[in-house]
């Protein structure tokens, strides 16, 4: 059963420290997205890459976020410092463009930062 | 840039009544695309609309898109407790497959 892994499903850390989020997309997907969500914003599209090469990051604060995929197989995103307002959940969701179906999520990172 | 706004942001329903939500769009749209996301879940795909004034049926769930590919909604007949949850549309523009979601409007059923 094809699925997009996110790991960690939980950090708790603490102000100041660098947070990496990872993201397995499903085999094959040409497309990976990252967003975040909180109650206030909902979803927001934080960065999304085609075929590796990131098409998009304008939703992402420059200064401490950075997404990367150094393989077709992983998907990175970095916060570093990281702040209080970054505490969020943050899915990575995988598709195929070109046919315009849908994308798949995967079970995101609750991230808390104190 | 594209933005794509959803109402109502929240509604709480009676088991039994019908549900609807509404979403549009500052741009024409290439297609749409609807999702639910359970509490304490992630969102789940139910459906994509193509083309202009497309309606599809999924059992109790009616899903259109406007003439003008730049609206969309949700119907819901009957709600049941099941349905709970947070209903997303997702637009795309141009060949791009930039989804821009709403932020979601949150059913709630009374048994």
């Amino acid at each position: 059963d094809a699925r997009v892994t996110q790991t960690p499903r939980h950090k708790v850390t603490e102000m100041g420290q660098e947070v990496t989020m990872r993201c397995q997309p499903i085999l094959g997907h040409n497309t990976v997205f990252w967003y975040r969500q909180t109650m206030m914003q909902g979803l927001e599209l934080l960065a999304y890459f085609r075929n590796r090469a990131p098409l998009d990051d304008s939703g992402m604060p420059k200064d401490r976020f950075s997404a990367e995929m150094p393989d077709a197989t992983l998907a990175t995103l970095k916060i570093q410092p990281s702040e209080p307002r970054d505490s969020a959940v943050y899915f990575c969701a995988s598709g195929l463009a070109g046919r315009g179906t849908e994308a798949f999520f995967g079970q995101g990172t609750r991230l808390t930062v104190v | 840039g594209q933005q794509v706004m959803q109402i109502p942001q929240y509604q709480h329903v009676q088991e039994g009544e019908d549900f609807t939500t509404y979403c549009n769009s500052s741009t024409t749209l290439s297609n749409i695309q609807w999702y639910k996301q359970r509490p304490g879940g992630h969102p789940v795909f139910l459906i994509q609309l193509v083309k202009s004034g497309e309606v599809k049926k999924q059992k109790r769930l009616t899903f259109q898109f406007g003439e003008a590919k730049k609206n969309s909604s949700l119907h819901i007949t009957a709600t049941q407790t099941t349905d709970v949850g947070t209903y997303f549309c997702a637009g795309s523009g141009g060949s791009n497959y930039k989804l821009t979601f709403g932020k979601g409007t949150l059913l709630t059923v009374n048994p």
